[in-house]
């Protein structure tokens, strides 16, 4: 079955340290997008790619990087000049971005600090 | 900026109701999709129906049906016949044609048997 598959599902970062977030897409989707989620808040725009070695920033890209080398990959680095990356991350592909293609959402990666 | 709001932090129906989930957003755009999302406790956003600003007619998906009012701004989900497997988190979105979609902060739903 085709899918977006994000991994780990729960991560622990140390002080100080670079976590990778993996999120994989066997859909062949062109565009995928990274979002976080906080308690009582909706998702919000991390990354997103529009095509391989393409992306953009979104509205709180402070303190994370991404790559985007392969079409079907779009790993997500929380960096630690990100000082608060205690949430919910949420990967999404879509055909194209645009809003004619709704967006498929893998099952997420909980990270919390140790 | 462009926002999306939904007023209702919490709601809660009787199963085999009618419940309604509001949604609101602010946009000088005159044509954009809208969505709702749902999250179960699993996590995962699952889409349930889409309606696109252009189309007057309301987009229906089974039990599931909008209320959209362009002029109002307003962008309602109605779930007929209420199920335990509808308790979940639901989310408004706009995509205004820029490559993102903005979401609401979501609406409780809980299933009372």
């Amino acid at each position: 079955d085709g899918g977006i598959t994000q991994s780990p599902k729960y991560l622990f970062r140390k002080e100080g340290q670079n976590v990778t977030l993996s999120c994989e897409q066997n859909l062949n989707h062109d565009a995928m997008y990274w979002y976080r989620q906080d308690p009582g808040q909706g998702l919000r725009l991390i990354y997103y790619s529009q095509i391989v070695n393409d992306f953009q920033k979104g509205d709180i890209a402070e303190g994370y990087s991404v790559s985007r080398e392969k079409k079907e990959s779009f790993p997500l680095t929380v960096t630690s000049a990100q000082k608060n990356p205690t949430a919910f991350y949420l990967c999404a592909s879509s055909i194209a971005t645009g809003g004619n293609q709704p967006q498929h959402f893998g099952d997420g990666t909980r990270l919390s600090i140790l | 900026a462009q926002t999306v709001t939904q007023s209702q932090p919490e709601m809660s129906v009787q199963e085999a109701e009618t419940v309604t989930l509001s949604c609101t957003y602010d946009t000088s755009e005159s044509d954009y999709y809208l969505f709702w999302y749902k999250q179960p406790p699993s996590r995962q956003m699952i889409l349930v129906i889409r309606q696109e600003a252009y189309k007057q007619q309301n987009a229906t998906e089974n039990r599931f049906s909008v209320n959209f009012q362009k002029a109002a701004k307003s962008f309602s989900l109605k779930i007929s016949d209420s199920q335990l497997g509808d308790a979940a988190m639901y989310f408004c979105a706009y995509d205004f044609g820029n490559e993102k979609l903005t979401f609401g902060t979501g609406t409780r739903l809980t299933i009372i048997p």
